[in-house]
């Protein structure tokens, strides 16, 4: 089955550095989001980006973060200046649009994640 | 603004059923997401509800009633792999918002 992958798994930072997280969606799909979980709390939305530009995005996606879809394959999330609130998993998830038929057969698939550590 | 209520925690034993419930409240509601989510690892899908009514998939259903803010997740024929969270979440525009989630654990 095809699947969302992630790299890497783990990063650990000093404050204020920069950060990319790396994302490869399911080939076909063509809505990609950026979610993260501080530990213990629940799942946050980031942004989603569909036809190369952001088509939503939260309070949290600040101008320290960024997305880009740099070719076909990858989606990345760069964080330009790390703070120690920014720690956290950070999950990309991608869904396939289905024109034409009904939202409900629509489903996201996660990645496994990047456990991010600001030190 | 959006809130999505559901039970911290909850517990049931093998072998028998379970409901979660979860309530919401958003401006712009396209669909209700149920996750699964061990602990440390990425949220898995389960359902996602438009319509008003039941679906059901094997051990697992999920109820949706729009008119209400009401979504309910069941769970039957509890297994030990089951424990993990469980989480509501809505869709609205390109966007899903996330419940807490509720944390189910199974008894033997």
């Amino acid at each position: 089955e095809p699947e969302v992958t992630q790299t890497p798994s783990h990063q650990v930072t000093q404050m204020g550095q920069e950060v990319i997280l790396r994302c490869v969606p399911i080939s076909n799909h063509l809505y990609f989001y950026w979610y993260r979980q501080i530990l213990g709390q629940k799942v946050e939305f980031l942004v989603s980006f569909y036809n190369n530009e952001i088509s939503e995005k939260s309070e949290i996606f600040d101008d320290q973060f960024s997305v880009e879809r740099p070719d076909g394959s990858n989606f990345t999330l760069k964080i330009r200046s790390t703070k120690l609130e920014d720690s956290a998993m950070y999950f990309c998830a991608s869904s396939e649009e289905l024109r034409g038929v009904p939202k409900n057969q629509e489903t996201q698939y996660f990645g496994p994640g990047t456990r991010l550590l600001v030190l | 603004g959006q809130n999505i209520d559901q039970p911290t925690e909850m517990t049931a034993t093998e072998g028998a059923i379970v409901q979660i419930n979860c309530t919401y409240q958003t401006s712009g509601f396209n669909g209700l997401f149920w996750y699964q989510q061990h602990a440390g690892e990425a949220p898995t899908f389960l359902s996602y509800n438009v319509l008003d009514g039941l679906e059901e998939k094997g051990r697992f259903s999920s109820f949706l009633s729009r008119s209400k803010g009401y979504s309910y997740l069941l769970l039957k024929e509890l297994q030990m792999k089951d424990s993990a969270s469980y989480l509501c979440a809505v869709s609205r525009d390109d966007k899903i918002i996330f419940g807490k989630g509720t944390r189910l654990h199974i008894l033997p």
